[in-house]
């Protein structure tokens, strides 16, 4: 049974440029969440997908949006790309009832 | 605001030498708190979920304990294998079962041979 399977692994990108992460969850889970970890830093929650629709939103700028389709998978996008956003970014997935299952993460540079 | 705070922020011990990670929140209305393990470059790894004071949770040689103010991970006579950063987490009940899970910084465990 796979888990939580993210992509790409690595990427690096230059300032003010737009990035799209992706995400397929856990077999069975029908709910996505994203957090950004920095380095030396525990996850900060951005937001949470389920049925499609953006359900709860972290303190995060506009600059990052996502979407959920219809097999569940979802996608972070973050535009304007800064150095700051330099981070891994953790996809995790659950049912409604909870337990979640994350993902090894895409570890995103800004040059 | 949900706050964590874990402490020390880093932790070396020698193979076999018990001992104990804090962790210090504040939550509106705890629905449950969590901890992973965090190997680097890699996701955290679920470990335990305590849900109520009092509770304890045993995994090998990690017990995790919560009071209304703190809970402990207990590592006895550790092994270099356990060496990686433990994370712990908060969820407030106001949203579910599925609401935001609040971190802390983590504590990183190195255990020599």
């Amino acid at each position: 049974d796979a888990g939580v399977t993210q992509s790409p692994t690595h990427l690096i990108k230059t300032r003010g440029q737009q990035v799209t992460l992706r995400c397929s969850p856990k077999s069975g889970h029908d709910t996505v969440s994203w957090y950004q970890q920095a380095l030396g830093q525990g996850p900060q929650f951005i937001f949470q997908y389920y049925e499609e629709e953006e359900r709860q939103r972290g303190n995060f700028p506009d600059r990052f949006s996502g979407h959920q389709f219809p097999n569940y998978s979802s996608e972070l996008n973050v535009n304007a790309l800064l150095l700051g956003d330099s981070a891994l970014y953790l996809c995790a997935s659950s049912l409604a009832t909870g337990g979640y299952t994350f993902g090894s993460g895409t570890r995103l540079t800004v040059v | 605001e949900d706050q964590v705070t874990q402490s020390p922020e880093a932790l070396r011990l020698q193979e076999g030498e018990s001992s104990s990670l804090n962790c210090s929140y504040t939550v509106s209305g705890l629905r449950g708190l969590f901890w992973y393990r965090q190997d680097p470059g890699k996701g955290p790894e679920f470990l335990f979920t305590l849900y109520s004071a009092g509770e304890e949770k045993e995994k090998e040689r990690l017990k995790a304990t919560l009071t209304k103010k703190e809970s402990f991970l207990h590592i006895t006579a550790p092994k270099p294998e356990d060496s990686a950063t433990y994370l712990c987490a908060v969820q407030a009940g106001s949203s579910g079962a599925n609401s935001k899970l609040t971190f802390g910084k983590g504590i990183t465990l190195s255990v020599r041979p």
